[in-house]
């Protein structure tokens, strides 16, 4: 099955700095990686999601890029808010499979 | 509209004891999950529903979990004989049918809060 690894597990900013989250997969044959971001005591939620024909992909401040050779792919946030503290996961899916494998999270802390 | 429901919001059981943990998805996703969520860690894959049969079970931990679609609608996850271990968030998600071998779009319920005395 997929093993997804996510880095880093906290992340603290200042507002207005960017941050970026990594995570690698295993199985070469996933073609779906989306990213939820999760608030304390909530639900997760989509942020943003990429399919493995393209390589970047970008929603206002947010933005996430495929590298399928090295297998990974990041979440880049610009101009952080402290709105944007939360708790962010990524997650891929084999093709076929229909199940995503959810990395173990990164907490984002945005100071202000 | 409606988004997906979860109840209860919290359970409380004793070990040993039989629960059942209700979603109700978004109205016409045909896709349903079940996921479990521990402290720190992104959610665990337990069920998937595509109608009403279970497309793949592979992440249900054991024979004491079950969870049951019967008009492709509403779901229930059901635990036997609880045990502290199996104490976590469960989280509901659903989605309209995936396409070119990839999962719908998912959305989340609240989750159902289950603790184990």
């Amino acid at each position: 099955g997929e093993n997804v690894e996510q880095h880093p597990s906290t992340l603290s900013v200042q507002e207005g700095d960017s941050a970026v989250i990594k995570c690698t997969y295993s199985d070469s044959a996933s073609n779906y990686f989306p990213w939820y971001k999760q608030e304390l005591g909530k639900r997760p939620q989509l942020i943003i999601d990429i399919r493995s024909n393209v390589g970047e992909k970008k929603d206002q401040r947010i933005a996430v890029t495929l590298n399928k050779t090295a297998k990974h792919f990041s979440l880049h946030i610009t101009e952080t808010q402290p709105e944007d503290s939360a708790v962010y996961f990524c997650a891929a899916s084999i093709r076929g499979s229909y199940i995503p494998t959810f990395g173990r999270g990164t907490s984002l802390i945005v100071h202000p | 509209g409606a988004g997906v429901s979860q109840t209860p919001s919290n359970k409380v059981t004793e070990k040993g004891k039989y629960v059942e943990l209700r979603c109700d998805p978004i109205s016409g996703h045909t896709a349903l999950y079940w996921y479990r969520q521990s402290l720190g860690q992104g959610p665990e894959f337990l069920i998937y529903f595509q109608g009403t049969g279970a497309a793949d079970d592979s992440g249900l931990p054991n024979d004491r979990f079950f969870a049951v679609r019967p008009e492709g609608s509403v779901s229930t996850l059901k635990i036997q004989r609880t045990e502290r271990g199996d104490s976590a968030v469960y989280l509901c998600a659903s989605s309209f049918a995936g396409t070119s071998g990839s999962p719908g779009t998912q959305y989340f319920g609240p989750g159902t809060r289950l603790t184990v005395l």
